[in-house]
């Protein structure tokens, strides 16, 4: 497709299970980014990949997350033994490099923890 | 830390009305500021950005916003709302020394007809 494409649009978990979300960016993006939407508030940066350089984890709320982009194409967030408060839509991203600014997102994948 | 703040946290106009929303940010140095809607079951698309030059930039779907140094504000104007506007917009800048954005916590639009 044309667009950031994520998977799966809606994940429902039990507490402390793992959770795989994942990314396909748009063609010929070298950047990528993750975000998470809780209810009610704004888009929290998670991490960010650019190309071969090392990504920027500085978002991430813990260390029960982790991200990893194989191929500098798809993305796959991590998040292990999830919490109630993982709860929220986990937002993807992709740029062209050099063009800041400038994010396409995908729709989202809402996670439920339970 | 940079920030980015939305005073209004929802806004209802009707339509045909004029529409203005606000967005004021803490950062030491000229931003890279832009704003982004968000309509209901679709992704954030990129309405308008600004990095420098002239402080009025005009933007898809008949948005502008105007830049201004001396209120850290770049705040989205419309002269005429149509109902296909309701959605949630977002402000957003670069943090300096990276390329991540941040977001401001939104503001939701209502159209009343």
């Amino acid at each position: 497709g044309a667009g950031v494409s994520q998977s799966p649009s809606n994940k429902v978990t039990e507490k402390g299970k793992d959770v795989e979300l994942r990314c396909d960016p748009i063609s010929g993006h070298t950047a990528l980014y993750w975000y998470r939407q809780s209810l009610g508030q704004g888009l929290e940066f998670l991490i960010y990949f650019q190309g071969n350089s090392a990504p920027d984890k500085s978002g991430l709320p813990s260390d029960r997350f982790s991200a990893e982009r194989t191929g500098g194409s798809v993305s796959t967030l991590t998040i292990q033994r999830t919490q109630q408060e993982d709860s929220a839509v986990y937002l993807c991203a992709s740029s062209l490099a050099g063009d800041t600014g400038e994010l396409f997102f995908g729709e989202g994948s809402r996670l439920t923890v339970l | 830390a940079q920030s980015v703040t939305q005073p209004d946290i929802h806004i209802t106009v009707s339509e045909g009305a004029s529409l203005e929303l606000r967005c004021n940010y803490s950062y030491g140095a000229t931003p890279y500021l832009f704003w982004y809607v968000q309509s209901p079951g679709q992704g954030l698309q990129l309405l308008l950005k600004y990095f420098s030059g002239d402080t009025l930039v005009q933007g898809i779907k008949g948005f502008e916003a105007e830049f201004k140094r001396s209120q850290s504000s770049f705040n989205l104007r419309k002269p005429s709302v149509h109902w296909s506007d309701a959605a949630e917009y977002f402000c957003a800048v670069v943090q300096e020394g990276r390329r991540a954005l941040t977001f401001g916590s939104g503001t939701r639009l209502q159209v009343q007809p």
